[in-house]
């Protein structure tokens, strides 16, 4: 099975500040992998799709790269609603696996 | 609107079974695959499985943890996909959401259902 990490697992930011956070991935998975945002007791919401496309309707803030093993998402202006749980997910081997998730709160 | 209804979730002991449902109103559901995800309490996201569509000879997939104890299974007449989960672990002890995969996992989302295995 594919492994995902990520890093950092949380981390506090302000209003207005910019976050990265990286998924890596045990093997190849080309650009399979979408981002996740999960707000407690929701389910969760892609932001982004094949890793660096932008699902409709999220704000453009909201950014992916990579290929391969190593990704990163990218909120270039961190607002009130984005503190949440992100997770990545790779969808190109059977099982899926998600990430174990980056906590954004609030510094 | 609510989209995905699971049902059956609730307490059942270590060793026990338990079906979970999970009802969709879209009407193009037949041609969906459908998945299952859950999330410990307090824990992160874990892929379950995935049941295919006809046209893919409703071919299953699971993830290492659950293979051999999860069946998930679907009937297209009532819109609706299950998961049996037979042999429970206190680890099962989850969330569980059904997702109708539109295309390269992005799901629907149902609004989950509780499952706790505890003596």
């Amino acid at each position: 099975d594919i492994q995902m990490t990520q890093s950092p697992s949380s981390l506090s930011a302000s209003v207005g500040d910019r976050v990265t956070i990286t998924c890596r991935a045990s093997q190849g998975i080309r650009n399979n992998l979408g981002w996740y945002q999960q707000k407690p007791g929701k389910a969760p919401k892609r932001l982004i799709y094949v890793a660096s496309s932008l699902q409709s309707g999220v704000p453009s803030r909201f950014s992916g790269s990579g290929s391969g093993t190593e990704f990163t998402l990218t909120i270039s202006s961190l607002q009130p609603e984005d503190f949440a749980t992100y997770y990545c997910l790779q969808h190109n081997n059977y099982p899926f696996t998600f990430g174990p998730g980056t906590k954004v709160d609030i510094k | 609107e609510v989209q995905l209804v699971e049902s059956g979730g609730g307490l059942v002991q270590p060793g026990g079974s338990l079906r979970l449902s999970c009802v969709d109103s879209e009407f193009t559901f037949s041609a969906h695959y459908m998945d299952w995800v859950r999330q410990a309490p307090g824990k992160g996201l874990e892929w379950v499985g995935r049941i295919r569509n006809k046209a893919n000879s409703y071919n299953t997939e699971y993830a290492a943890s659950v293979k051999g104890r999860f069946t998930i299974s679907r009937d297209d007449s009532k819109r609706s996909v299950y998961l049996q989960m037979n042999s429970l672990k206190t680890d099962d002890t989850a969330v569980y959401y059904c997702a109708r995969d539109i295309q390269e996992a992005d799901y629907v989302w149902g609004q989950g259902a509780l499952v706790t295995v505890s003596s």
